[in-house]
């Protein structure tokens, strides 16, 4: 069974504070690994695909990396606006759902 | 992107009744329609799968006579909650992969928050 742990829970920044979050994954043939951001009562919003370790990816702030266990995804001097959750899921083998972790929820404060 | 309209946004309704949740997509046609749940501070959990034209395919545990699921266009996948009680209580999400896309990304519905009193 396909399997995916991010941590931390939570994590609160001061603005500027760069920071990492992890997405660990157990699965049997990944196909991509995908970060979403989901603000409060809204639907995920895509992010990031990543398809093979080694395989890096940016837009703004924002940097996902991949290895074959982990992604992690960097945020670099971040601001409120970056404020929300994190979501990291996986699609695997012939399926085209896709398997979330339970995501991280991020504060950026002034 | 891909556009996945969802209404409702919000919903409240009496224990008992029905209530049902449209997703279109807008500028892409969806063969394929994924329908996720997703309780507070929890992840997304996939309910059940529509595709054009055949019966949805439900998750282990979903009761597919409670969750009522019709794809009948390109364009057009509702997912109808019958007799909800409060259990049902939740944030309702519909996705759609985009063909132009490749398949693999998925393009995500507002969400449906549902509250059964």
């Amino acid at each position: 069974e396909d399997q995916v742990t991010q941590s931390p829970e939570a994590l609160r920044l001061q603005e500027g504070e760069s920071s990492s979050l992890n997405c660990s994954y157990t699965v049997s043939g990944l196909r991509g690994l995908f970060w979403y951001r989901q603000d409060p009562g809204k639907g995920p919003e895509f992010l990031f695909t990543l398809y093979s370790a080694g395989e890096e990816k940016e837009k703004e702030r924002l940097k996902a990396t991949l290895t074959k266990k982990e992604s992690f995804l960097h945020i670099t001097a971040p601001k409120p606006e970056d404020s929300a959750t994190y979501l990291c899921a996986v699609q695997a083998g012939s399926a085209r759902q896709l398997t979330f972790g339970s995501g991280t929820q991020l504060t950026v404060l002034p | 992107g891909a556009v996945v309209s969802q209404h409702p946004s919000r919903v409240i309704c009496k224990s008992g009744t029905s209530v049902k949740i449209e997703c279109r997509s807008l500028d892409f046609q969806a063969t394929t329609m994924f329908w996720y749940r997703q309780f507070p501070k929890q992840s997304l959990m996939l309910m059940a799968t529509s595709n054009e034209g055949s019966k949805a395919t439900y998750e282990q545990g979903v009761e597919k006579d409670k969750f009522l699921i019709n794809h009948a266009s390109l364009t057009l996948s509702t997912l109808t909650v019958t007799s909800a009680h409060p259990e049902d209580s939740s944030f309702y999400i519909c996705s759609a992969p985009d063909r132009r896309t490749g398949n693999e990304k998925l393009f995500f519905g507002s969400g449906t928050q549902l509250s059964v009193l």
